[in-house]
C-alpha cells in the first residue's frame, strides 16, 4: 500500500519568511497528524484532525502555526513568520479511527526545515 | 494520558534478545501500550500495542505485567537494523482516532 506522503522533503528558509508543508495520507484513514521533532527530542503533536474537524491543537503555536484539512484528505501546515527555533523536522502521519480499523499510525518521511 | 518512563539508551549484542523496560504507573483501564520506533532520518515506525495480554506479531514481543504498571518490548534476535529509538506510549483509543504523546524513548545500540 501506498505510505504517507509529505514535501518537501528539505527546506531552508531565512527567519521571518513563510513556509508550507504538504502531507497526503493513507488512502481511508480518517485520523491525521502533524508533529514537530527538534534534533535530539521525540516528536511533539501540534495537531490532530479527525476528517476535516480538528481534535486537539492544544500545542501549536497559534499566533504563528497553522493547519487545515480540505475534504477530510490531504492537509498543509503553514508558519508565518518563521523563527529560528521553528527549525525542525515536521512529521505527518494518519491512522484509522477507533471504529473502522486497526489503531497504528503509520508516519511520513518528514520535511526537515531548517530556519536562519 | 498516562506518562511512561524508559532508559534513556541501551546496548544489545547482534543475535541476542533485547528487551526494552517501561513504567506506566498511572496508565488506566482503558489506556493501551503501543510501541513505536525511529531509525535514524525516518518517521516513527509501528512495532506493536496490547491492553492486558501479552502479544507477538512477526517484529517484537510485548510482556504487560499484570498490575499493567510496566511493560517489556522484547526483540527476539536483534540485528544491526534494529539499531533505533524506540518509544513507549499509553494511549486511550477513541472514535477521533488515538493520541500519541511520545517521551524521549530509548536509543538502541546493536552492536555485532
Amino acid at each position: 500500500e501506498a505510505g504517507v506522503a509529505q514535501s518537501p522533503r528539505y527546506k531552508i528558509i531565512e527567519k521571518r519568511q513563510s513556509v508550507a508543508f504538504w502531507c497526503n495520507p493513507i488512502s481511508g484513514h480518517a485520523t491525521l497528524y502533524w508533529y514537530q521533532q527538534i534534533l535530539g527530542q521525540g516528536p511533539k503533536l501540534l495537531i490532530q484532525f479527525q476528517n476535516n474537524g480538528v481534535v486537539d491543537d492544544s500545542q501549536l503555536p497559534k499566533d504563528r502555526f497553522s493547519a487545515e484539512r480540505l475534504k477530510g484528505v490531504d492537509s498543509t501546515l503553514k508558519i508565518q513568520p518563521a523563527k529560528l527555533e521553528d527549525s525542525a523536522v515536521y512529521l505527518c502521519a494518519s491512522s484509522f479511527s477507533f471504529t473502522t480499523g486497526p489503531p497504528r499510525a503509520f508516519f511520513g518521511q518528514g520535511t526537515r526545515l531548517t530556519v536562519v | 494520558d498516562a506518562k511512561t518512563t524508559q532508559p534513556p539508551s541501551m546496548d544489545c549484542a547482534e543475535g541476542r534478545a533485547a528487551n526494552l523496560p517501561c513504567n506506566h504507573s498511572t496508565i488506566s483501564g482503558n489506556e493501551y501500550v503501543y510501541w513505536y520506533r525511529q531509525i535514524h532520518s525516518q518517521g516513527p515506525q509501528y512495532i506493536i500495542h496490547g491492553l492486558k495480554n501479552n502479544e507477538t506479531n512477526e517484529m517484537a514481543s510485548l510482556i504487560i505485567t499484570e498490575d499493567r504498571k510496566s511493560s517489556t518490548l522484547i526483540l527476539p534476535h536483534a540485528t544491526l537494523r534494529d539499531t533505533a529509538v524506540y518509544y513507549c506510549i499509553v494511549s486511550l483509543r477513541q472514535a477521533a482516532g488515538n493520541k500519541l504523546t511520545f517521551g524521549g524513548g530509548t536509543r538502541v545500540l546493536v552492536k555485532p
